[in-house]
C-alpha cells in the first residue's frame, strides 16, 4: 500500500506556544489530505480537508484560526496548532488516498504542559 | 444521519476462533466500506474495503459481509491470533474517491492464547 509519513511522531510543548505537524505522502502524489483527532480510546474524528494550493475545509467546530493548515505540495501538508493549551493535548493524524483506500500516517501524540 | 453506529465496542475471542465485528448505517449515498486496524498509539492501517455492489468479500483470514437492503455490513476474522488484538474501526465514504470517510466507534479485540 502507499505510504503516509508523519512527523514528529511526539511533541510535548508549553502552554500558549505554537506546534507544527507535518504529513507527508511518500511514493505518490496527493491533491487532498485529511487531518483526523483522536482522543484516548475513542474514534477518528475529521478536522479538516487539506487541498494543495488552496484553502483548508474545516469540518463545523474545528476553529480555523487555532489549526492552521498549509498543503504547499503534491507531497507535503502541515498542521498548526497555534497558542496550544492543554485542551488541544491529543492524537492526531493525518492520511491520504491512493487506489483502494485513504492511508494513515503514525500519528503524532501531542501533550501541552 | 452521518453515523456509522459499531459494535460490540469490545470483544475477546480465544485463540482459532472467528471474531465477528458489526456495523451499521443510515445514508443510502455512503458508497465505500473500509474496515481499519489499529494497535496503541499507531495510526490506523488499511485492512480490507468494499463497494455495496458486492455482497462479500475476503482476503486471507478477514472477510467484509455487506447487506445492502439492511445497510449493515460485518468484519470477520477467521482463526483469530493473539495479535490480531487491536482496535477495528469500521468506515463510510459518501463521496466516491475522495477518501474522506466517517469512522465508527471502534471494537476492542482481545484475542487469548
Amino acid at each position: 500500500g502507499a505510504v503516509v509519513s508523519q512527523h514528529p511522531s511526539r511533541v510535548i510543548c508549553k502552554s500558549g506556544t505554537s506546534v507544527k505537524i507535518e504529513c507527508r505522502s511518500l511514493d505518490f502524489q496527493a491533491t487532498t489530505m485529511f487531518w483526523y483527532r483522536q482522543f484516548p480510546k475513542q474514534s477518528l474524528m475529521l478536522m479538516a480537508t487539506s487541498n494543495e494550493g488552496s484553502k483548508a475545509t474545516y469540518e463545523q467546530g474545528v476553529e480555523k484560526d487555532k489549526f492552521l493548515i498549509n498543503h504547499a505540495s503534491l507531497t507535503l501538508s502541515t498542521l498548526t496548532v497555534t497558542s496550544a493549551h492543554p485542551e488541544d493535548s491529543s492524537f492526531y493524524i493525518c492520511s491520504a488516498g491512493q487506489g483502494w483506500g485513504a492511508f494513515f500516517g503514525q500519528g503524532t501524540r501531542l501533550t501541552v504542559v | 444521519q452521518q453515523q456509522v453506529k459499531q459494535s460490540p465496542q469490545s470483544l475477546i475471542v480465544q485463540k482459532g476462533g472467528i471474531s465477528i465485528i458489526n456495523c451499521a448505517y443510515e445514508n443510502t449515498a455512503f458508497d465505500y466500506f473500509p474496515w481499519y486496524q489499529q494497535f496503541p498509539g499507531k495510526g490506523p492501517a488499511l485492512l480490507i474495503a468494499i463497494r455495496p455492489d458486492v455482497s462479500e468479500k475476503k482476503e486471507g483470514r478477514f472477510t467484509i459481509s455487506f447487506n445492502k437492503s439492511a445497510k449493515q455490513f460485518s468484519l470477520h476474522i477467521m482463526d483469530s491470533q493473539p495479535g490480531d488484538s487491536a482496535t477495528y474501526f469500521c468506515a463510510a465514504s459518501y463521496t466516491s474517491g475522495t477518501y474522506k470517510y466517517i469512522f465508527g466507534t471502534g471494537t476492542r479485540l482481545k484475542v487469548l492464547a
